[in-house]
């Protein structure tokens, strides 16, 4: 099994500034990774599919990188409606997901 | 616009067997894989099993033996069956389409339906 280990488990941010989320992986996953946002209430929401290539309609604030073990989601430019939980997920080897990075307002 | 619909009973006893459906609309069932996807404050999001048009079917080997996962083609639906809940199978279950970069292959979820909340309490 694949362990997703995501740091921090919490980050304080300001609106206008930089984030960025780690994720890590128990083993290579080569650039099989996927990040998503989630609100309460909803379902999770598709950011990056293949650790850097956005999903529809998802602004180009969001980007993704790195590839093996190590990748980062980065938002460029914080708004109001970012602040959320992300989830990366795993699908080299069946499918798992980190246990999340809550963002929250500074 | 693909859109995932799902219902089924949100209160269960100990023992009892879970029945989730999903309804897929605006979309083709066929290409992808149909996957459910649990979320428990213990575990996470955990991914419990998967079905395509072929009826071909996988599951999380932890859960393997206790999950179903079936298809109607012609209702556009597919279904989840979890049997003998304990406590430990409380959460909210989601239903997704699974999409990689080939037809079939592993992949990420693009849609989801709207999460059904299942609580296991005698």
């Amino acid at each position: 099994e694949i362990v997703m280990t995501q740091s921090p488990a919490t980050l304080s941010v300001s609106p206008g500034e930089r984030a960025t989320l780690s994720c890590r992986a128990s083993q290579s996953i080569s650039s099989n990774l996927a990040w998503y946002q989630q609100k309460p209430g909803q379902a999770p929401r598709l950011l990056i599919y293949g650790a850097s290539t956005r999903a529809t309609d998802v602004p180009a604030r969001f980007s993704g990188s790195g590839s093996g073990t190590e990748f980062t989601l980065t938002i460029s430019s914080l708004q109001s409606e970012d602040f959320a939980v992300y989830y990366c997920q795993q699908y080299i080897n069946w499918y798992s997901f980190g246990q999340g990075t809550k963002l929250e307002i500074k | 616009q693909v859109q995932l619909h799902q219902w089924g009973a949100g209160l269960l006893k100990p023992s009892a067997t879970l029945s989730l459906t999903c309804a897929i609309s605006g979309g083709p069932l066929s290409g992808y894989y149909w996957s459910w996807v649990r979320q428990s404050p213990g575990k996470g999001l955990e991914w419990i099993g998967e079905i395509n048009y072929d009826g071909g079917t996988n599951q999380n080997p932890s859960l393997k033996s206790r999950v179903t996962i079936s298809m109607d083609r012609i209702k556009k639906q597919f279904s989840l069956t979890l049997t003998s809940v304990t406590a430990a199978d409380t959460g909210v279950y989601y239903c997704a389409r699974e999409i990689g970069p080939q037809v079939y292959s592993s992949g990420w979820y693009d849609y989801w339906g709207q999460g059904t909340l299942v609580t296991v309490s005698s």
